[in-house]
C-alpha cells in the first residue's frame, strides 16, 4: 500500500493558461475523489468516480474543469483559462466503498498569479 | 440544508491539558461522521468513523462521540505532537459516497 499519490505537488502558473493534476490512488481502490480547499477551509467535493464512471459532480466544478479516470486507474483533474480564484489545494482521495474512510493523497497546490 | 460546523475554531492548550473540540451537524440522513486529522501541507488523515448515535471510538489520545446533533473529539493530556488541524464530515445516505467537511479547529499544544 503505497498511499495516493498526486502530482505535482506545486503548480504556478499565469492567470489563462490550462492546468492538468495527476492522481494515482491506492490500487485496489475503486472510487476516486477530488476535493478543492482554500485557506482556514475544509475540502469541498467537486466530483467522483467509481472505476472509469463519472458518477457525480459538484456545481463548483464549472465548464473549465474537466476530470477522467481512464480505465478506472489514475485520475487527472484539468482546469482551462485558469481564474486567480482557482488558487487552492486540490486533494485526491480515494476508497474501496462506500462504508470505507477516504485516503488522501498529498494535494497540488495551484497558485494562479 | 446540510450544514456541518466545527468550534472552536483554533484552540491553544498546554501540553497535558485535556478538552474537547465539537463538531454540529445539521443534516438529513445521516450515514456517518468521519474525523481527519491535517497537518500544514498535507492532506487530512482518517481518524475515526461513527455511525449510530452513543457510539465511541477511541485511538491514543483521542476519543470521538456521536450523539444525534453533534460528535465531540476529546483529547486527554495532549502532547504538542497533537498539533493540526482536526476536520470532521458527514456522509449523506443519498450522496454517493461524498463527504460535507466543517471548517476544522486549528489546535495548538504548547510545551
Amino acid at each position: 500500500d503505497t498511499g495516493v499519490s498526486q502530482n505535482p505537488r506545486h503548480k504556478i502558473t499565469k492567470r489563462g493558461q490550462n492546468v492538468t493534476f495527476r492522481c494515482d490512488p491506492i490500487s485496489e481502490h475503486n472510487r476516486l475523489y477530488w476535493y478543492r480547499q482554500t485557506l482556514g477551509q475544509g475540502p469541498e467535493f467537486l466530483t467522483y468516480f467509481q472505476n472509469e464512471a463519472q458518477l457525480e459532480k459538484s456545481r463548483l466544478l464549472s465548464d473549465r474543469f474537466s476530470a477522467e479516470r481512464p480505465k478506472g486507474s489514475f485520475s487527472t483533474l484539468e482546469i482551462q483559462r485558469t481564474e486567480q480564484g482557482d488558487s487552492a489545494m486540490y486533494l485526491c482521495a480515494s476508497s474501496r466503498g462506500a462504508n470505507y474512510g477516504y485516503t488522501f493523497g498529498s494535494g497540488t497546490r495551484l497558485t494562479v498569479v | 440544508e446540510d450544514q456541518v460546523t466545527q468550534s472552536p475554531e483554533a484552540l491553544r492548550l498546554q501540553e497535558g491539558e485535556s478538552s474537547s473540540l465539537n463538531c454540529s451537524y445539521t443534516v438529513s440522513g445521516l450515514r456517518g461522521l468521519f474525523w481527519y486529522r491535517q497537518d500544514p501541507g498535507k492532506g487530512p488523515e482518517f481518524l475515526f468513523t461513527l455511525y449510530s448515535a452513543g457510539e465511541e471510538k477511541e485511538k491514543e489520545r483521542l476519543k470521538a462521540t456521536l450523539t444525534k446533533k453533534e460528535s465531540f473529539l476529546h483529547i486527554t493530556a495532549p502532547k504538542p505532537e497533537d498539533s493540526a488541524t482536526y476536520l470532521c464530515a458527514v456522509q449523506l445516505g443519498n450522496a454517493g459516497n461524498m463527504l460535507t467537511f466543517g471548517g476544522g479547529t486549528r489546535l495548538m499544544v504548547k510545551p
